[in-house]
């Protein structure tokens, strides 16, 4: 079975400074994505990019981007530019390509805190 | 109005009784799925269907059962509430393949 692995319960950033949230995974599949979702004190759950295990080029959305190793089988997530905003849990998590296996398997997240 | 819809939003009962999580969505999507998240254990899969006749069990499905209504609902329940079932429920649906979920609002159960 796919597991994820989040292994920073807690992190902390100054406003507008950089932070890199850890994820690794274990899988013996080629083909399959990996997501970030963002669940800020609402609960809502937020999707914050995705990223095609097929694809080399790291995912970006604004001040969110990948750092995908493929081999190592990692899956960071870095926020540029800290908001008050971005305080959150934030969950990694893994799907299989291949059709009838779209399950996705969280991690157990992350919290992220934002110092003024 | 929301594209996929959580009801009740918080719910307390007590041991034993038996209680139903409503979901339903307008995505159009055939794929729907439910979680439980814990505090420390993330999001757990339940019970997943691909349509209205497929559904099947995920990792956590002891104590709970559900029924797919129509490809735009999908409810839970549980049988015979216990303290250990207090938890955040999401309801989640997905176009398929590679995509992501849209996740519902959540329904925040305390078993008393």
């Amino acid at each position: 079975a796919q597991t994820v692995t989040q292994s920073q319960p807690e992190m902390s950033v100054q406003e507008a400074e950089t932070v890199t949230l850890s994820c690794t995974y274990d899988t013996s599949e080629s083909d399959y994505y990996l997501f970030w979702y963002k669940q800020p004190p609402s609960r809502q759950m937020i999707l914050v990019i995705r990223q095609e295990a097929y694809k080399q080029q790291n995912a970006t959305e604004n001040r969110f981007s990948v750092n995908f190793q493929k081999a190592a089988k990692s899956f960071s997530l870095k926020i540029s530019d800290s908001q008050l905003g971005d305080a959150a849990m934030y969950f990694c998590a893994y799907r299989r390509g291949n059709f009838g296996n779209e399950k996705l398997t969280f991690g157990t997240g992350t919290r992220l805190t934002i110092i003024p | 109005d929301a594209d996929v819809t959580q009801t009740p939003r918080n719910r307390i009962t007590k041991t034993g009784k038996r209680i139903m999580l409503e979901c339903s969505q307008t995505k159009g999507h055939d794929r729907m799925y439910w979680y439980r998240q814990d505090p420390g254990l993330g999001l757990r899969l339940i019970y997943y269907s691909f349509d209205v006749k497929d559904i099947n069990k995920g990792e956590i499905s002891d104590g709970y059962s559900v029924s797919r209504q129509a490809q735009a609902k999908f409810s839970l329940s549980l049988e015979s509430a216990i303290p250990n079932q207090t938890a955040l429920y999401f309801c989640a649906t997905s176009e398929g393949r590679g995509s992501g979920y849209t996740f519902g609002s959540g329904t925040r159960l305390t078993v008393v």
